[in-house]
């Protein structure tokens, strides 16, 4: 069974530019989560999509935004991007069962200079 | 202050030494997740634990979780350079004890271990 995919793994943008990260779920899942990994603040939960609809957002602000495709697989955008916005961005796929177990994907090292 | 108060933060140890890692909290949940995070990897899903005082065990690591279920342990018996890595506890937050993608991560402990 294929694992979650992230893409691009790397990218380099600067200050103000924006960015559209993208993710494709284990198959079978229909939950999709976002988070931002970064040494000071750990990893942070972003959104959360079921189904096309978002259930569940973090405390960022609106320049962070995502969707969700029929076909399960979603997309995160951060407009505006500031220095601190480098990190790795981690997708993470599950069944939304009750314990939460969720199955990460590598993640994209987003780098703002 | 965080959720969840992770101990050591770092732990740089030798092959075969055994140790263990702390996960505390001073509240309580319905089941309390580990993960272990390679670099350059997304965590990785070790065990998850839902009963207060279960115990879980994964070849060389045994999972614990609190009688009062507010706070859990990983073991590692002699330890390996595989073991590196850096160890995550995750609670999830949401009605009923569902998530909904939601998990709140303790800030982590980074496991070296040294052949």
């Amino acid at each position: 069974k294929a694992g979650v995919t992230q893409t691009p793994r790397y990218l380099i943008k600067t200050r103000g530019q924006q960015v559209t990260l993208s993710c494709s779920p284990i198959s079978g899942h229909r939950s999709v989560s976002w988070y931002q990994q970064t040494p000071g603040q750990g990893l942070q939960f972003l959104f959360e999509y079921f189904s096309e609809t978002q259930r569940n957002k973090g405390n960022f602000p609106g320049r962070f935004s995502g969707r969700q495709f029929s076909n399960s697989r979603s997309e995160m955008n951060v407009s505006t991007l500031e220095l601190g916005d480098s990190a790795l961005y981690l997708c993470a796929s599950s069944l939304g069962g009750q314990t939460g177990e969720l199955f990460f994907g590598e993640g994209s090292r987003l780098t703002v200079l | 202050t965080q959720l969840l108060e992770q101990s050591p933060q770092f732990l740089s140890i030798q092959e075969g030494e055994n140790l263990t890692v702390y996960c505390n909290s001073s509240s309580v949940f319905s089941s309390l997740q580990w993960y272990r995070q390679e670099p350059g990897e997304g965590p990785v899903l070790l065990v998850t634990v839902v009963t207060g005082g279960e115990v879980k065990k994964l070849k060389r690591l045994t999972f614990q979780f609190g009688d009062a279920r507010k706070d859990s342990s990983l073991h590692i018996t002699a330890a390996q350079p595989g073991d590196t890595g850096l160890y995550l506890c995750a609670v999830p937050l949401g009605a009923g004890g569902t998530s909904y993608g939601k998990l709140t991560f303790g800030q982590g402990t980074i496991l070296t271990v040294h052949p």
